[in-house]
């Protein structure tokens, strides 16, 4: 049964980068069916889509945020990671990972979140 | 690339049913096949209810429903339980691999 669990450092300074990692367990990333994702909400806020990402390597970046964004896939770990750079408030948030399959548009399997505070 | 629009607040008593929309545009909601609703409830992930507007998960009650009309999807909850309140949120695909999400619907039931 897939799961996903996401991970990071819990607080991070303005202006520093922010690494998420979502480990896999139950299915593998290989598969060429699902793309992995990210979506964050900030606190009382609604849900923004931010990345997706083919084990090929194909990235796909929310047009707003994709100059801070990179995501890439480690397959020997089973996991895929997201960094966020030069982060600011607005980057305060629960960050959720999510499998989409590739031929629709929805993701089915979430990870319970990881909360990230941008505070000095 | 702009938020879906969800009216922020919807209600209904137990056995009811509610209709909750979320307007797009011909470049999103309009355009696609691929309109989204998830559940969410207090401090827990989201969970799709529907997808591809009207198909529904495994497990998903046959009491939720989508439906889109133009420019406009829409999520249907008929009989409404205690259990059914909750944030929801719909989505749509935007071209270009880019996803959109709605600002969100608080479901109360009364």
């Amino acid at each position: 049964q897939l799961q996903l669990q996401e991970s990071g450092p819990g607080l991070v300074k303005p202006s520093e980068t922010l690494s998420l990692t979502c480990a896999v367990s139950g299915y593998s990333v290989t598969n060429r069916n699902c793309f992995w994702g990210w979506v964050r909400q900030p606190p009382g806020k609604g849900l923004e889509w931010l990345a997706n990402i083919h084990y090929t390597g194909g990235t796909y970046y929310n047009p707003s945020l994709k100059s801070r964004l990179t995501m890439s896939v480690d397959t020997s770990k089973n996991q895929f990671s997201l960094i966020v750079s030069s982060v600011t408030d607005s980057d305060t948030a629960v960050y959720y990972c999510a499998r989409r399959w590739a031929h629709d548009y929805h993701m089915d399997v979430w990870g319970t979140g990881t909360t990230v505070t941008v505070s000095s | 690339q702009s938020a879906l629009t969800q009216p922020p607040s919807a209600s209904g008593s137990p056995g009811q049913s509610v209709t909750i929309s979320c307007t797009g545009t011909s470049s999103d909601v309009g355009g696609y096949s691929y309109v989204s609703w998830y559940q969410q409830h207090p401090g827990k992930a989201p969970k799709v209810m529907i997808y591809g507007v009207n198909k529904r998960p495994s497990g998903v009650p046959d009491r939720f429903s989508g439906s889109k009309s133009g420019n406009t999807a829409s999520l249907t909850v008929s009989g409404l339980q205690a259990e059914d309140e909750a944030d929801y949120y719909c989505s749509s695909y935007a071209g270009s691999d880019d996803l959109v999400f709605g600002g969100g619907t608080k479901l109360t039931v009364l």
